[in-house]
């Protein structure tokens, strides 16, 4: 039962530095997300897809691209990395919303990024 | 405003006593639901228990049940018989919008719930 993959687990960038974050899942849910925690906050929505080649902003996209060529995998690219984006970053996924599925987002452990 | 407020960020509870953690939210739109999530210290984000909008009952998973007050606009989670497992933080999140068009997820603050032995 792996449900949603994330890797890293951890990582230090330094300022300006890109990386990938990769997520996967094998739920075969078309519904993709990604979310970042700061410190004592709830989540919020980073980028989101509905399908392979179908991506949209969410709440705060600045500095962050998503691609989505496949419905299994849904990376998250950080360019030149700023420490405001010091954070935890949680993939998501979910069926096609239906009133049966209620749109439950199933969660990956998580990556903690630090910016220094 | 927010749209989702958890006025507790901290709370202790003594093992298999029942506890209330408190959620309010915010929104115009009729159609709606509502999520409890558990984050342990581990990290990992837990879904326990749904509510949409348009539910005649209370929703109940085990041990979780919500308690929703639709005029009030609150949807508090109580957690019967508490277990040192259930130390860990809960966040409250709502989807606005009819389920089959809404896909985002607005979340609260939390609440970080310890399981006094």
């Amino acid at each position: 039962n792996a449900g949603v993959t994330q890797t890293p687990k951890f990582r230090i960038l330094k300022i300006g530095q890109s990386m990938t974050l990769q997520c996967a899942q094998d739920m075969n849910h078309n519904y993709m997300y990604w979310y970042r925690q700061d410190p004592g906050m709830g989540l919020k929505l980073i980028y989101y897809s509905v399908g392979a080649g179908i991506t949209d902003k969410g709440e705060v996209p600045n500095g962050y691209n998503v691609s989505r060529s496949t419905t299994e995998d849904f990376p998250l690219r950080l360019e030149l990395a700023a420490p405001s984006q010091t954070s935890v970053y949680f993939c998501a996924s979910s069926y096609a919303p239906t009133g049966v599925s209620k749109n439950i987002q199933y969660f990956g452990a998580g990556t903690r990024l630090s910016v220094l | 405003a927010q749209k989702i407020t958890q006025t507790q960020p901290g709370m202790f509870v003594q093992e298999k006593e029942a506890v209330t953690l408190d959620c309010t939210y915010d929104t115009s739109d009729p159609s709606y639901g509502l999520f409890w999530y558990k984050q342990p210290s581990s990290g990992e984000m837990i879904f326990l228990i749904y509510q949409g909008s348009y539910d005649q009952q209370n929703a109940t998973e085990g041990r979780y049940s919500l308690n929703f007050q639709k005029a009030r606009k609150s949807a508090n989670l109580v957690i019967s018989a508490s277990q040192l497992g259930d130390s860990a933080m809960y966040f409250c999140a709502m989807r606005e919008g009819p389920t089959d068009s809404s896909y985002k997820l607005i979340f609260g603050s939390g609440t970080r719930l310890l399981v006094r032995p």
